[in-house]
């Protein structure tokens, strides 16, 4: 079946652009998180959705972050201002329920800030 | 604060040899997660471990763990070359949302 897909795959863009990261989870799941992987940070949750509601944003790094879902599925990370330290492949899992279902990742976004 | 540790980092291992990873943490969690990354791909689930205990196979990787140590061990047996990649354990945070992920085992297996 289909398994989480996220788009764009690759994203450049300029310090103190905005930019909007897409997540689709798998069908079903009611659970989706992001989770941001640079180098020398290892895997960092960001954000947590059960439903549409976020009960757990206690990884967003800065005010510049914020995360919505709706109807359940679909989930945009939006980062404004980029800086260059927001450079790294953004992670999108879900899962049938929270933790501890398995969490199904996808295949990540690239973003570059230039 | 919740810590995951993996030792070692980077393991280069030759074809047919064993070798085991090592994941401590930190919190009482008793479930743990073994991940699978190739390069510039996602993460691919491998293992759950839900008790302490539990073992679980998979072709020559076998994974176990002992809550009461707060350990679980990856081990590799007769590698090969499909194995090279970089393996992440992970516990439940705190909150029960999210999962704490070890910096990751990146294996190289050459013959």
């Amino acid at each position: 079946g289909a398994g989480v897909s996220q788009s764009p795959s690759n994203k450049v863009t300029e310090k103190g652009k905005d930019v909007e990261l897409r997540c689709d989870p798998i069908s079903g799941h009611t659970a989706l998180y992001w989770y941001r992987q640079s180098l020398g940070q290892g895997l960092e949750f960001l954000i947590y959705f059960q439903g549409n509601s976020a009960p757990d944003k206690s990884g967003l790094p800065s005010d510049r972050f914020s995360a919505e879902r709706t109807g359940g599925s679909v989930s945009t990370l939006t980062i404004q201002r980029t800086q260059q330290e927001d450079s790294a492949v953004y992670l999108c899992a879900s899962s049938y329920n929270r933790v501890p279902d398995t969490q199904y990742f996808g295949p990540g976004t690239r973003l570059t800030v230039l | 604060e919740l810590k995951v540790e993996q030792n070692p980092l980077f393991l280069s291992m030759q074809e047919g040899k064993n070798y085991t990873i090592y994941c401590n943490y930190s919190t009482t969690s008793d479930r743990l997660y073994w991940y699978r990354q190739d390069p510039g791909k996602s993460l691919e689930s491998l293992f759950v471990l839900l008790s302490n205990g539990a073992v679980k196979q998979e072709g020559r990787l076998m994974a176990s763990l002992d809550t009461k140590a707060r350990l679980s061990t990856l081990h590799i047996t007769a590698a090969v070359h499909d194995l090279s990649a970089t393996y992440f354990c992970a516990v439940d945070g705190q909150a029960g949302t999210a999962l704490i992920f070890g910096k990751g085992t990146t294996l190289s297996v050459s013959s």
